[in-house]
């Protein structure tokens, strides 16, 4: 399927540090957006690149696509506790559907 | 069924008038979201449903949007006095509590407010 997967599952780090999630899909891309959802909540759009771009910054945020090996990833910098949540890649092709993964859990230990 | 269904795909209405969109989810999902995506920009949360727990409204523009869940199944998101901003495509999203195997979204209903 095209639904993107994200790596790892599961990322426990210190406050302060930096956290690297990735996300693989399968087939050609429209754009790629990375969502974060807390528990209980809706998913909250964080950032969106499209197939031409190869990186874009957004604050503490850091993504990169490389559509040749089919991958994104998203940096978090000087990671918070507030930055501990499930994080989810959401790819779109070109019929505008959205194929979501199923996410990183991430949790920053204050 | 065996996806996420929504229905009208298309809905043409005119400014002021209201509007009832309808999603079906996978069976046995406890979870509901619907979200709004304006044309490219990412998605917008607008209500979230768990069980029967009170859903979260958070998202709802304002309170011309509602939307309701009954009997734990088939959602149906209304906009009353409907006006251009509205138009958007409206995406339904279920998954199990967890959500342990993602979302499954729906193929949407494009409205258009003329």
């Amino acid at each position: 399927s095209q639904q993107g997967e994200e790596d790892p599952q599961a990322l426990s780090i210190q406050e302060g540090e930096n956290a690297t999630m990735n996300c693989s899909y399968k087939t050609s891309i429209n754009n790629l957006q990375w969502y974060r959802q807390n528990s209980g909540r809706g998913l909250v759009h964080l950032i969106l690149i499209r197939s031409n771009e190869r990186e874009k910054h957004s604050g503490r945020l850091r993504v990169t696509l490389d559509t040749s090996k089919k991958s994104s990833s998203l940096l978090i910098t000087a990671s918070r506790a507030a930055d501990t949540a499930s994080y989810f890649c959401a790819t779109v092709d070109t019929g505008n559907q959205f194929y979501f993964g199923t996410g990183t859990s991430l949790t920053v230990i204050p | 069924g065996a996806g996420v269904s929504q229905s009208p795909s298309n809905k043409v209405t005119e400014k002021g008038k209201d509007v009832e969109l309808r999603c079906d989810p996978i069976s046995g999902h406890t979870a509901l979201y619907w979200y709004r995506q304006s044309l490219g920009q990412g998605l917008e949360f607008l209500i979230y449903f768990q069980g029967n727990s009170a859903p979260d409204k958070s998202g709802l523009p304002s309170d011309r949007f509602s939307a309701e869940r009954t009997g734990g199944s088939v959602s149906t998101l209304t906009i009353q006095r409907t006006q251009q901003e509205d138009s958007a495509v409206y995406l339904c999203a279920s998954s199990s509590f967890q959500a342990k195997n993602g979302y499954t979204f729906g193929s949407g209903t494009r409205l258009t407010v003329v």
